[in-house]
């Protein structure tokens, strides 16, 4: 099975530090997308990164991939009361015609 | 301007019941898929179409039946329904390439069967 493990389960952090995810998989991938659920709704994209790249930036967002390990980790900044979500990470391997997604980190960022 | 859309948002039914769920994208995408996240979070792919041709059908019960009109609908009918269908499902939907898969997600259904 490709299914991607986040770790940890859960996380809670005070407002204002860093939050890093981490997730593994299990065979090689086309590339590795994390997405962010809200409470109660749907999964919204927040970052894809290929296989042959090693670090990606978007805003407050950090994604690394080490292939070579199988892992990738979500780094969130400056974290703020409203990035308290599910983090899921989702991989796409080569060949694969669907996503598969990982069981996700609850984030709490306390005020 | 929602670019999926799901109907209806909650569903509570009893068990033996059929029900339908349906699904619209307005992003021109060609490929939609229906995934199933069950009470502990986990998110797993049931069915996908492209260009409205069944490309993903996972290990699921044949009383669920996926029909898809057009490419910017996919409808989920289930006959028969169960306790275990309880979940919450979500249709999404991306442009079908080898390299990148972006997927957008509808707001969700939740499927309560007693």
């Amino acid at each position: 099975s490709q299914q991607g493990e986040e770790d940890p389960q859960a996380l809670s952090i005070q407002e204002g530090e860093n939050a890093t995810m981490n997730c593994s998989y299990k065979t090689s991938i086309n590339n590795l997308q994390w997405y962010r659920q809200n409470s109660g709704r749907g999964l919204v994209h927040l970052i894809l990164i290929r296989s042959n790249e090693r670090e990606k930036h978007s805003g407050r967002l950090r994604v690394t991939l080490d292939t070579s390990k199988k892992s990738s980790s979500l780094l969130i900044t400056a974290s703020r009361a409203a990035d308290t979500a599910s983090y899921f990470c989702a991989t796409k391997g080569r060949g694969a015609q669907k996503l598969v997604f990982g069981q996700g980190t609850r984030l709490t960022i306390n005020p | 301007d929602t670019a999926v859309s799901q109907t209806p948002k909650y569903l509570v039914t009893q068990m033996g019941n059929d029900k339908s769920i349906k699904c619209e994208q307005n992003l021109g995408h060609d490929t939609m898929y229906w995934y199933k996240q069950d009470s502990k979070k986990f998110l797993k792919i049931m069915f996908s179409y492209n260009n409205k041709e069944l490309i993903i059908n996972e290990t699921v019960p044949n009383r669920f039946s996926p029909k898809s009109p057009d490419k910017a609908h996919l409808n989920l009918h289930i006959n028969s329904l169960e306790l275990g269908d309880s979940a919450v499902y979500f249709c999404a939907s991306s442009q079908w390439t080898d390299y990148q898969e972006t997927q957008y997600f509808g707001p969700g259904t939740r499927l309560l069967v007693l």
